[in-house]
């Protein structure tokens, strides 16, 4: 199992900008999740999903959109850059159940907005 | 919402000394308290887990305390080794939350020196 994986792994843009940020998960997980990490602020919750075909505001969503595709994919867009948004992007998954709230992230994508 | 602080944001420790890390929460329905610790350049990885139900839980080297008068839970290694020098974060789970969307702490860069 590739577990859940993120593409690209950089990404450098120009302000206005707009780009894609893909996350696949073979897991068969419920839940899939976007944070960004930016230092001194931990993990920041962008966008979450609990489930196919449902999608909430996390703490931080201004600046993006996202669309779980399916159960597997969750994708997130930037759709004018700005470099505010410079940081590194976590997709993340988990089975989320009761009593089962593990999750598991993606190898990250490092955004840079000039 | 929920909002998690964590303690210290650097901590510095002689190879086989202890290290603890105190995060506090501020709602009391939270019921799910994991850490997960970060090496540079990697994905952040679930290292321990408590319940609200449990007041400690152990594995091998790494401790983890859950005080739920005083709103506060602490991880703890002994025996620090080299391998230990990370970024870890703690997080808390509101009970109304869907089932897996975590607060996460700033992060503890931790540093252990030879």
């Amino acid at each position: 199992n590739a577990g859940v994986t993120q593409t690209p792994k950089f990404q450098v843009l120009k302000t206005g900008q707009s780009m894609t940020l893909q996350c696949a998960q073979d897991m068969n997980h419920n839940s899939m999740y976007w944070y960004r990490q930016d230092p001194g602020m931990g993990l920041r919750l962008i966008y979450y999903s609990a489930s196919e075909g449902t999608t909430d505001k996390g703490e931080v969503p201004n600046g993006y959109n996202v669309s779980r595709l399916n159960k597997r994919e969750f994708s997130l867009r930037l759709e004018s850059a700005a470099p505010s948004q410079t940081s590194v992007y976590f997709c993340a998954s988990s089975e989320a159940r009761i009593t089962v709230y593990e999750q598991y992230f993606g190898p990250g994508t490092r955004l840079t907005v000039t | 919402g929920e909002n998690v602080e964590q303690h210290p944001s650097t901590l510095s420790v002689q190879e086989g000394d202890s290290a603890v890390i105190k995060c506090t929460y501020s709602d009391s329905a939270s019921n799910y308290f994991p850490w997960y610790k970060q090496e540079l350049g990697k994905r952040p990885q679930l290292i321990i887990d408590i319940r609200s139900n449990v007041g400690e839980k152990k594995d091998q080297r790494i401790a983890v305390t859950l005080n739920k008068t005083a709103k506060h839970f602490s991880l703890h290694i002994t025996e620090t080794q080299p391998e230990d020098s990370a970024v870890y974060f703690c997080a808390a789970r509101r009970q109304t939350d869907s089932w897996g969307k975590f607060q996460f702490g700033a992060g503890t860069q931790v540093v252990v020196t030879p």
